[in-house]
């Protein structure tokens, strides 16, 4: 069984910009998790998905916005790019996204804003 | 609202235990562990749900205290495969947090032969 996918693996872009993440669960996963690493905030949580709803939201600013497909992809926009969402943007997929049901990672796509 | 992890960074060498926890101020439907190497993504370790059991992988093992909200991971005589940063993760109770896992800050672990 393929793993999560995430492209592209690495981004370059300028502040002002806005950006698109695409995520591929593994077959069968109708739950999205969006997770924002940085060295000093850790793994932030921006948003969940499941059967092409927004269940929850963390606590970012509306420039972060995300949607699900009805093949359960999955994409995050990020608009007028700042310095501070330099991180690396982490994509987590799970049947359920239930308390007992564990989340599977890709490996991420690592955004750098100059 | 993020779960405490302590202590934040561990040194071993190989054979030696360690214990790393975890700490909720609210009331919790269940503890997940992660461990994350360097440059990886994070791999799911276990999920500890509430009735306090105890959960065990190979010989890494958690405990999860519901009315203290907290979880406990041990690791026994660690191996250097270990190595890595370990995240708790923290489904709370009630439905604002549906579908929401927030992990603590990590633990870095290190193993040296």
């Amino acid at each position: 069984k393929a793993g999560v996918t995430q492209t592209p693996r690495y981004l370059i872009k300028t502040r002002g910009q806005q950006v698109t993440l695409s995520c591929s669960p593994i077959s069968g996963h109708r739950s999205v998790s969006w997770y924002q690493q940085t060295p000093g905030q850790g793994l932030q949580f921006l948003f969940e998905y499941f059967s092409e709803t927004q269940r929850n939201k963390g606590n970012f600013p509306g420039r972060f916005s995300g949607r699900q497909f009805s093949n359960s992809r999955s994409e995050m926009n990020v608009s007028t790019l700042e310095l501070g969402d330099s991180a690396l943007y982490l994509c987590a997929s799970s049947p359920l996204q239930e308390s007992n049901s564990p989340l599977h990672f890709g490996n991420g796509t690592r955004l750098t804003v100059t | 609202q993020q779960p405490v992890q302590s202590p934040q960074a561990v040194i071993l060498r190989e054979g030696e235990d360690a214990v790393i926890n975890c700490s909720s101020s609210k009331a919790l439907y269940s503890v997940h562990w992660y461990r994350q190497k360097h440059g990886e993504a994070p791999v799911f370790l276990m999920i500890l749900l509430k009735g306090g059991e105890q959960k065990g992988h190979d010989k890494i093992s958690a405990s999860f205290n519901e009315k203290k909200q907290q979880s406990s991971l041990y690791l026994t005589a660690s191996q250097l495969s270990y190595s890595g940063t370990y995240f708790c993760g923290t489904f709370n109770a009630g439905g604002t947090s549906y579908g929401k896992l927030t992990f603590g800050q990590g633990t870095i672990l290190t193993v040296h032969p």
